[in-house]
């Protein structure tokens, strides 16, 4: 069966660090990778997604980028963080459903 | 542009009654519609789904309603437990088919 894993679960930082979040899948072969961003009480926003290794699609302008190195490893990455960063991360994967992982809070300070 | 929205942020019931959610989209070219449960700290999970050739489907005392003509979508819980309380969201296939658009969100309160 397929999993998702997400990591950090959870990451403080201060404004201005830089940030990296992991995201892999397990048990599939060139799904679609997903990275949505969730505020607090609100839906989903779709900030990237990837349909193969190195193709990235971004939806929205941001200080954030993605990076897909190897088929099942989905990278959120950020050179200088900004208050507005603040939320939950969530990677997700489909070859027709969305499935999404854990999810990682991030608290920019 | 694409919007998908729900029609009530929350909706309250007692445990053992029969829960309908709502939803509306736009966009009437989406084929490909899914209802997420999300619980509190955790990443959505797939409920069920649907695709615009059916109008109904069943899962575990769950039930997916697809009205195409007036763009609404629903989903009845049967039997409701304390346990499916969170936050549920509709998702529909964006127009190019790569990616969703989730609505907002309806938070389910169940009571004992």
């Amino acid at each position: 069966s397929q999993t998702i894993h997400q990591w950090p679960a959870t990451l403080v930082q201060p404004v201005g660090s830089p940030l990296s979040l992991e995201c892999t899948v397990e048990g599939t072969s060139n799904p679609n990778l997903y990275w949505y961003r969730q505020a607090a009480g609100r839906g989903l926003q779709l900030l990237f997604y990837s349909v193969g290794i190195g193709q990235i699609s971004s939806e929205v302008p941001q200080n954030l980028s993605a990076s897909r190195p190897q088929d099942r490893q989905f990278i959120l990455s950020s050179k200088k963080l900004l208050l507005s960063d603040s939320g939950f991360y969530l990677c997700a994967w489909s070859l027709d459903t969305q499935y999404f992982g854990p999810g990682t809070r991030l608290t920019v300070l | 542009g694409e919007s998908v929205g729900l029609h009530l942020p929350t909706l309250s019931v007692q445990e053992g009654d029969n829960s309908i959610i709502n939803c509306a989209y736009s966009n009437s070219a989406s084929d490909y519609f899914i209802w997420y449960k999300q619980e509190s700290g955790k990443g959505p999970q797939f409920i069920i789904d649907i695709r615009s050739n059916m109008d109904k489907r069943q899962g575990q005392r769950v039930t997916v309603l697809l009205n195409k003509t007036v763009k609404h979508l629903s989903l009845q819980i049967a039997a409701t437990q304390p346990g499916d309380s969170a936050v549920y969201f509709c998702a529909e296939n964006n127009q190019a088919g790569t990616a969703l658009i989730f609505g907002k969100g309806t938070t389910l309160s169940v009571s004992s």
